[in-house]
């Protein structure tokens, strides 16, 4: 069975604390893997799409990387407007065009 | 661009109640998805349309049905709702035959069961 696990459940920071968040999976064929940003009461908001080991991503203050077996979201620097909850979700190959998703990281950064 | 639209955004059942939640989407995409979010267990697929005239089960399909009514909507509609089923309900469409491409989500309907 396909496994997508994030890590810590819950992160809160200092402004300008970078850190790491992790999504780590247990699937066979992975297609691509994407990370959103949740703000409360509010829809997934797509942020990066990886598609194989060793790949990379940036935008702003976050980049993203690839392993065989998991993903980082790497935030430099952050400021209070990041606060949001980060999650992460595969396309395994013969899933029918499905999203897996794990729990999600809640990250709080305080000023 | 309206993306992904729902309706309603905010919902209250009694026990035993029926509804339809109403998805649609302006990004000419093939497939249309239901998820349910609660705490602690991320978004769970409830159902799945590839593509117009199919419908398929997702991870958690029970007390559930769907309608994919054309290319543009695509409706869950829970026939006699209970408590487990309050949640948040999100939609999503995605263009996958075009590459690997992201889902885009609606703003979501908060449904309490009571």
């Amino acid at each position: 069975e396909d496994q997508v696990t994030q890590s810590p459940e819950a992160l809160r920071l200092q402004e300008g604390e970078s850190s790491s968040l992790n999504c780590s999976y247990t699937v066979s064929g992975l297609r691509g893997l994407f990370w959103y940003r949740q703000d409360p009461g509010k829809g997934p908001e797509f942020l990066f799409t990886l598609y194989s080991a060793g790949e990379e991503k940036e935008k702003e203050r976050l980049k993203a990387t690839l392993t065989k077996k998991e993903s980082f979201l790497h935030i430099t620097a952050p400021k209070p407007e990041d606060s949001a909850t980060y999650l992460c979700a595969v396309h395994v190959s013969g899933s029918a065009r499905q999203l897996t998703f794990g729990s999600g990281t809640q990250l709080t950064v305080l000023p | 661009n309206a993306g992904v639209t729902q309706t309603p955004k905010f919902q209250v059942l009694k026990t035993g109640q029926s509804m339809t939640l109403q998805c649609a989407q302006d990004m000419n995409h093939n497939s249309m998805y239901w998820y349910r979010q609660d705490p602690g267990m991320g978004l769970r697929l409830i159902y799945y349309s590839a593509s117009e005239g199919t419908t398929d089960k997702g991870e958690v399909p029970n007390g559930y049905n769907v309608s994919r009514l054309n290319k543009r909507e695509f409706s869950l509609r829970l026939e006699s709702a209970a408590p487990s089923q309050t949640s948040v309900y999100f939609c999503a469409s995605r263009a996958p035959e075009l590459t690997n491409t992201e889902a885009f989500f609606g703003q979501g309907t908060r449904l309490t069961v009571v």
